[in-house]
């Protein structure tokens, strides 16, 4: 079973949907969960982490951690265009290294 | 506040040649990490550097890929004898403080072995 599981997408949604990615993972001792946005041939950019359980919300960005269910999630409000990207989860016991998905490829079309 | 600067951003190197990708990280930043990104892969840890010391290496090929931050100037990774298999994309992030959360990306150093 790998470590972290994502769907790979591609997704597409009209402008001003409501985008819901999500990953899976295997080991408990993860505690630290984070997203990064990567537009193509770019750098991954870190949209927001959190710790443990519960939801962080950053404009219209959304992200949620169910720690018994092992389930992360990241939800996009009123998507943009400029939203399509690949979207990577990652996560961390805090002192080991980061195990990323594969990524989600969003096309948010207006 | 710039941030994580990597050069070159490409680099074509010839089998059997040395390829060396720096890494300046944040300002304010002292912890240095290298990912390697294949095509339709996700992102793989190489290493994890602090000034003038490797703190975990666990993701790093063991041979031919060293990797150092020296007190002075960028990190640098260093990937001797390259093979095709090499081609990728090697992205360095920084952190402030300890712990493996709350990376920033540089743009990536795209290296491709003819």
């Amino acid at each position: 079973q790998k470590e972290v599981e994502q769907d790979p997408g591609p997704l597409s949604v009209p402008e001003g949907a409501i985008v819901s990615l999500n990953c899976t993972y295997s080991n408990s001792a993860f505690q630290y969960f984070m997203w990064y946005r990567q537009y193509s041939r770019k750098g991954p950019e870190l949209l927001m982490y959190t710790y443990s359980s519960g939801n962080k919300e950053d404009g219209r960005f959304t992200a949620q951690v169910d720690k018994s269910s092992k389930y992360i999630s990241l939800f996009i409000r009123d998507s943009q265009p400029s939203d399509s990207a690949t979207y990577l989860c990652a996560v961390s016991s805090g002192n080991t290294p980061l195990v990323f998905g594969k990524g989600t490829r969003l096309s948010v079309i207006a | 506040n710039a941030g994580v600067m990597q050069n070159p951003r490409h680099l074509v190197r010839r089998r059997g040649q040395e390829a060396r990708l720096r890494c300046s990280p944040m300002k304010g930043h002292s912890h240095v990490y290298w990912y390697r990104q294949l095509p339709e892969e996700g992102l793989k840890f190489m290493v994890y550097l602090q000034k003038e010391n490797i703190i975990d290496e666990s993701g790093m090929p063991k041979e031919r890929f060293s990797a150092e931050f020296p007190k002075e100037g960028p990190s640098i990774l260093r990937i001797q004898q390259v093979v095709r298999g090499d081609s990728a994309a090697y992205f360095c992030a920084s952190s402030p403080g300890q712990g493996f959360y709350e990376q920033y990306f540089g743009p990536g150093t795209r290296l491709t072995v003819t």
